[in-house]
This record gives C-alpha cells, sequence and structure tokens, in this order.
C-alpha cells in the first residue's frame, strides 16, 4: 500500500524568503504524485503534478517539485515566498491505474505554513 | 459555474437529523469521491463513484448514504450522526478512476450537535 510522509507539521518563513517543503512516499512502482493547497475553509486547489517525464515540475502561483526516486522525496520548493502563501499544503500519492483499483490517493497529514512580514 | 461546487458550505445538525450534501462538477468528468477531512487527521476517502457506478467503499459507517444519479452530480446523504462525524467533507471528481487528477470542490463544514 502507498503512504506518504510530510515530517513537517508547522513551517514558519518570512515573506521574500525561500521555501521548501518535505514529500517522501512509499510505493512499489512510479507513482503519481501531487501538492495541493488548502487556504482556511477552503477546499484543495492543485498546485502541480508529476505523472512522468522531466523530474522537474512547475506549477501555479511560482511553486515547483522535485521528483527524486532514490529518495522517494517529491519536496516542493518557492524561491520567494508571500504573505499569501500562508496556508496548508498537502502532498499525495496516486496509484497508476491499478487493474479494478482505479486511482487512490493518498494524502500526507499535511504542513501549515505561516508567512511573517 | 465552472469547476467543483458544494452546497451547503456550512451545516449544523443534530443526531436525529436527516439531511444531504450535494457536490456539482461542471468539467465533464466521469469519476466523483467523498473524502472525509478531521483536523488533525489526512484525508479520507470515503466513497468513489465511476460512471454512476459506486467502485469504492472505504469501511465506511451506514449512517453515511451516497447517491450518484449521474455523472454530474453527487451526494451524501446523512442520518443519524454522532459528533465525532463533525469534518470537512470535501467532494472530488477526475476525467475517470484510472489515475488521473482530482479537482476538489470547497467543501462543506458540518457540526453534529
Amino acid at each position: 500500500a502507498q503512504s506518504v510522509t510530510q515530517p513537517d507539521i508547522h513551517i514558519t518563513v518570512s515573506e521574500g524568503a525561500s521555501l521548501e517543503l518535505r514529500c517522501n512516499y512509499s510505493y512499489g512502482a512510479t507513482p503519481y504524485l501531487f501538492w495541493y493547497v488548502q487556504s482556511p475553509g477552503q477546499g484543495l486547489q492543485l498546485l502541480l503534478k508529476y505523472f512522468s517525464g522531466d523530474t522537474l515540475v512547475q506549477g501555479i502561483k511560482g511553486f515547483e517539485a522535485e521528483f527524486k526516486r532514490s529518495q522517494s522525496s517529491f519536496n516542493l520548493r518557492k524561491p520567494s515566498v508571500h504573505w499569501s502563501d500562508a496556508a496548508e499544503y498537502f502532498c499525495a500519492v496516486g496509484a497508476r491505474g491499478l487493474t479494478g483499483g482505479g486511482n487512490k490517493l493518498t494524502f500526507g497529514t499535511g504542513t501549515q505554513l505561516k508567512v511573517e512580514l | 459555474e465552472t469547476g467543483v461546487t458544494q452546497t451547503p458550505r456550512h451545516l449544523v445538525m443534530g443526531m436525529t437529523n436527516k439531511k444531504s450534501l450535494k457536490c456539482e462538477q461542471h468539467l465533464g468528468h466521469n469519476a466523483m469521491y467523498w473524502y472525509k477531512q478531521s483536523a488533525k487527521k489526512p484525508l479520507e476517502l470515503m466513497f468513489v463513484y465511476s460512471l454512476e457506478e459506486r467502485v469504492e467503499n472505504n469501511s465506511v459507517p451506514s449512517r453515511f448514504s451516497p447517491e450518484c444519479p449521474n455523472s454530474s452530480h453527487l451526494f451524501l446523504h446523512l442520518h443519524t450522526l454522532q459528533p465525532e462525524d463533525s469534518a470537512l467533507y470535501l467532494c472530488a471528481s477526475s476525467q475517470d478512476w484510472a489515475g488521473e487528477t482530482q479537482y476538489f470542490g470547497p467543501g462543506t463544514r458540518l457540526l453534529v450537535l
């Protein structure tokens, strides 16, 4: 079964500083990988996804993530954080087209990002 | 309207009430999902519908009853809930069930008294 670990529950950064949110996954094959963001009281918005190809993927709002198979990681990065980036971030892994099993997304427990002005 | 919409956005109900949550997707997708998001816990997949057929029931208590009348609409009927069922209920959809990106609605914040 797949699993996702987000080791940082809370992260605080200063506005303008760089950001890296960690995500490690466990899955027996090459997974689908996602980062979602959730603002208070809102649903999840897709930031970016990795299915195949270039291991560095670009997303919305200036975010990027790098798939590193050797480390089973898919860390999210942003070079300069804005105050509006304060939210909760979720990493998720999906199983690739399992016969009869579909795509079950497994989510991490999330990282709460606080941005200091 | 675009994307995935959910109504109501907030709901307070007693343990003896019956209520329903509604989800509608305007993306032409064939798969729809219900998730439960509780504080301090990962999102929990509850149900999956693919082409209006339930394909996943993740050991959800029978007091939650899903309904998918067509590929654009998904309901979650609630009855005799418990206070521990208070949570954010999220609906999502994807093009199909075979490994596609899921798009989420804003959720319904449910409080059971």
